[in-house]
C-alpha cells in the first residue's frame, strides 16, 4: 500500500522559506493529487494546496502568495515551499493523498516545524 | 470558504454508549463530506467518506449520513479505541476546508 514520508527542517527562521518534501512509496505516484495539509498546536488542520503527477496544482487562498509545491515524478517526491514564514506558521506539517476529490485516505507521520530565531 | 461547524466540541462518553457527532456546512456541499479520527500524535484516520461510505477497514459501528449542510457520525457502541477527536472535512469546493474538531473523551 502507499506510503507516505515528510522530511525536512524542523526549525525555521522568521521571514525565511520552509522547506519540506514528502517520498511516496509502495504506489504510482499518478494515483492522487498529492496535498499538503498543516496542523496548529491545539488546532484542527487546514488544508495548504494540492499537485497532481501532470505539475497541475491548487492552492488555499489564504496561502496562496506564500506557496510553491513541486512533483519530481523521477524521485517519487512532491514538495512544499512556505516564504516569509512567521510564528504563525509553526504546525505539524502533514503530506496526504487525495483521491477523486473524495477524501484523503493516506497520510503521513507528520513532521513537526517550528519558526522561531 | 465553506465554513464547518461542528457540535459538540467536546463530547464525555462511557464504554458502550451510543454517540453522534453533527457537522453543518455554511452552504450545501452534496455528499462531498468525509469524517476522521485523529489520536495525539498521530495523522488523522479516515473514517468516513462521501457523507456514508465506510473506510475499508474501518470497523462497523462506525456510520455517517447526511447531504447538503447537515452531516452526523455516529458511533453505535463506544469501545475504549475510539477515543479521540473527529473532525469533518469538505469536498466539494475548494479551499478544502475541515470542522474545528470534535474531542470525545472517557467519562
Amino acid at each position: 500500500q502507499v506510503q507516505l514520508q515528510e522530511s525536512g527542517p524542523g526549525l525555521v527562521k522568521p521571514s525565511e522559506t520552509l522547506s519540506l518534501t514528502c517520498t511516496v512509496s509502495g504506489g504510482s505516484i499518478s494515483s492522487y493529487y498529492w496535498s499538503w495539509i498543516r496542523q496548529p498546536p491545539g488546532k484542527g488542520p487546514e488544508w495548504i494546496g494540492y499537485i497532481f503527477y501532470s505539475g497541475s496544482t491548487n492552492f488555499n487562498p489564504s496561502l496562496k502568495t506564500r506557496v510553491t509545491i513541486s512533483v519530481d515524478t523521477s524521485q517519487n517526491q512532491f514538495s512544499l515551499k512556505v516564504s516569509s514564514v512567521t510564528a504563525a506558521d509553526t504546525a505539524v506539517y502533514y503530506c496526504a493523498g487525495l483521491r477523486d476529490y473524495y477524501y484523503m485516505d493516506v497520510w503521513g507521520k507528520g513532521t513537526t516545524v517550528t519558526v522561531s530565531s | 470558504d465553506i465554513q464547518l461547524t461542528q457540535s459538540p466540541s467536546f463530547l464525555s462518553a462511557c464504554v458502550g454508549d451510543r454517540v453522534t457527532i453533527t457537522c453543518r456546512a455554511s452552504q450545501g456541499i452534496s455528499s462531498y463530506l468525509a469524517w476522521y479520527q485523529q489520536k495525539p500524535g498521530k495523522a488523522p484516520k479516515l473514517l468516513i467518506y462521501a457523507a456514508s461510505t465506510l473506510q475499508s477497514g474501518v470497523p462497523s459501528r462506525f456510520s455517517g449520513s447526511g447531504s447538503g449542510t447537515e452531516f452526523t457520525l455516529t458511533i453505535s457502541s463506544l469501545q475504549p479505541e475510539d477515543f479521540a477527536t473527529y473532525y469533518c472535512q469538505q469536498l466539494d469546493n475548494f479551499p478544502i476546508t475541515f470542522g474545528q474538531g470534535t474531542r470525545l473523551e472517557i467519562k
